[in-house]
């Protein structure tokens, strides 16, 4: 069965990139879109972006103009870069599965969670 | 972006009882593309509910999921001491995707 373990900095200081990682483990890289999703107390549960495994790239809105989704299929990972990060973007983020077939929408799996957290 | 709202925002029930958990939906969620999770402190959501009663592998039969349009349920009949968690919807019928605020169903 599939397996995501992902790792990154967990401490950043205001306007530095966020860099997480999430390699996929027990499975096939084809036939997903791997998503990145976090979680705050303020906002709770909140999907951040997706990469189809043939390379297109799906954002929310609300972050699309500072994130970007990448991946290396020989790898087998994938990796979120969220720029100017503030305050508000201190979260747990979790990278997750999302089957690319017809009907098909949910997350599983997900990974172990990363907490980051942006302080001065 | 479809918005969705969980009711109660905290359930307090005793093993054995059966909890009724709302989601309902800002418009309506197409082909009833909606999950339901279950996440309990520390660890990631656990997926339980797809295309609204569908129950995902190995998720036990007292977990049950219904509804379509804008109103959706997952009930849990008999409670089991390790289904006290917090539980969240989401829709997957229009991007972006998104997820319901959750509901605690705590130990009463």
């Amino acid at each position: 069965q599939v397996h995501l373990q992902q790792w990154g900095a967990g401490l950043l200081k205001p306007s530095e990139t966020l860099s997480l990682t999430c390699a996929v483990s027990g499975g096939s890289f084809s036939g997903n879109y791997w998503s990145w999703i976090r979680q705050s107390p303020g906002k709770g549960l909140e999907w951040i972006g997706e990469i189809h495994y043939r390379g297109s790239t799906n954002y929310n809105p609300s972050l699309e103009s500072r994130i970007t989704i990448s991946m290396d299929t020989s790898t087998k990972q994938f990796s979120l870069k969220l720029n100017s990060g503030t305050a508000a973007d201190t979260a747990v983020y979790y990278c997750a599965r999302r089957v690319a077939m017809a009907g098909s929408g949910w997350f599983d799996p997900w990974g172990q969670g990363t907490l980051v957290t942006f302080s001065s | 972006e479809i918005v969705l709202t969980q009711s109660p925002g905290t359930l307090s029930l005793s093993p054995g009882e059966r909890a009724t958990l709302s989601c309902r939906a800002s418009q309506t969620v197409s082909s009833r593309y909606l999950a339901w999770y279950q996440q309990k402190p520390g660890q990631a959501p656990r997926f339980l509910i797809y295309g609204a009663s569908s129950r995902a592998t190995g998720i036990p039969d007292r977990f049950s999921g219904s509804g379509s349009g804008t109103d959706f349920t997952l009930t849990i009949r008999r409670l089991e001491p390790e289904d006290f968690a917090v539980y969240y919807c989401q829709q997957y019928g229009s991007s972006p995707f998104t997820f319901g605020q959750g509901t605690t169903l705590e130990i009463k």
